[in-house]
């Protein structure tokens, strides 16, 4: 069974502008979330997508968006970027919550911001 | 505001002792915890959980606790093994575990030495 594929592995963006991560879940789980990694802060939720309605949402700027498509693939989107912004960003799929199924992680999109 | 906190930033341990991990909370509202292990270079990998209605709950070799009037867990590792030697994570729900939303700690880094 494939686990949960996040592309591009690594990316570099200059300050201002705008990123797209792609996430595609494992196969019949319905819900995704995304997290943030920085090496001050651990890991930060940002939103939870289930079947293609956002679940919820952290405390982070509106830049931060999400998507979850007919097939749960998920994508990411952060618009101006900023220095701050230079992190992990790590997808999670699962079948509905932690309690019945845990959340399995991908290996992560590295972006970096100049 | 950290509400959920691993104090100790790493731990070292022999091989074949115990390694204990602990995680404090501040939000009573948290009613699911977890503990995921992550390798540099990949997602973090689920470990084990409790729900706040039970104060133990074990899995081979892993163990974890949860003292709720103290707000506090640990995660106790009998027998330690050098392919244990990751950063631990401890995180926390409200809902549950129906969602996916956790909050996590900023991770303890053990080292396992041969």
């Amino acid at each position: 069974k494939a686990g949960v594929t996040q592309t591009p592995r690594y990316l570099i963006k200059t300050r201002g502008q705008q990123v797209t991560l792609s996430c595609s879940p494992i196969s019949g789980h319905r819900s995704v979330s995304w997290y943030q990694q920085t090496p001050g802060q651990g890991l930060q939720f940002l939103f939870e997508y289930f079947s293609e309605t956002q679940r919820n949402k952290g405390n982070f700027p509106g830049r931060f968006s999400g998507r979850q498509f007919s097939n749960s693939r998920s994508e990411m989107n952060v618009s101006t970027l900023e220095l701050g912004d230079s992190a992990l960003y790590l997808c999670a799929s699962s079948r509905v919550g932690v309690y019945n199924s845990p959340l399995h992680f991908g290996n992560g999109t590295r972006l970096t911001v100049t | 505001d950290q509400q959920v906190k691993q104090n100790s930033p790493s731990l070292s341990v022999q091989e074949g002792r115990i390694s204990i991990l602990n995680c404090d909370y501040t939000n009573s509202m948290f009613d699911y915890f977890l503990w995921y292990k992550k390798y540099p270079a990949e997602g973090p990998t689920f470990l084990i959980s409790i729900s706040s209605i039970k104060d133990k709950n074990e899995d081979g070799r892993f163990t974890v606790f949860l003292n709720k009037s103290a707000k506090h867990l640990s995660l106790h590792i009998v027998p330690s093994q050098p392919g244990d030697s990751a950063v631990y994570f401890c995180a926390a729900s409200e809902y549950g575990g129906a969602t996916n939303k956790l909050i996590f700690g900023t991770g303890t880094l053990l080292a396992v030495q041969p």
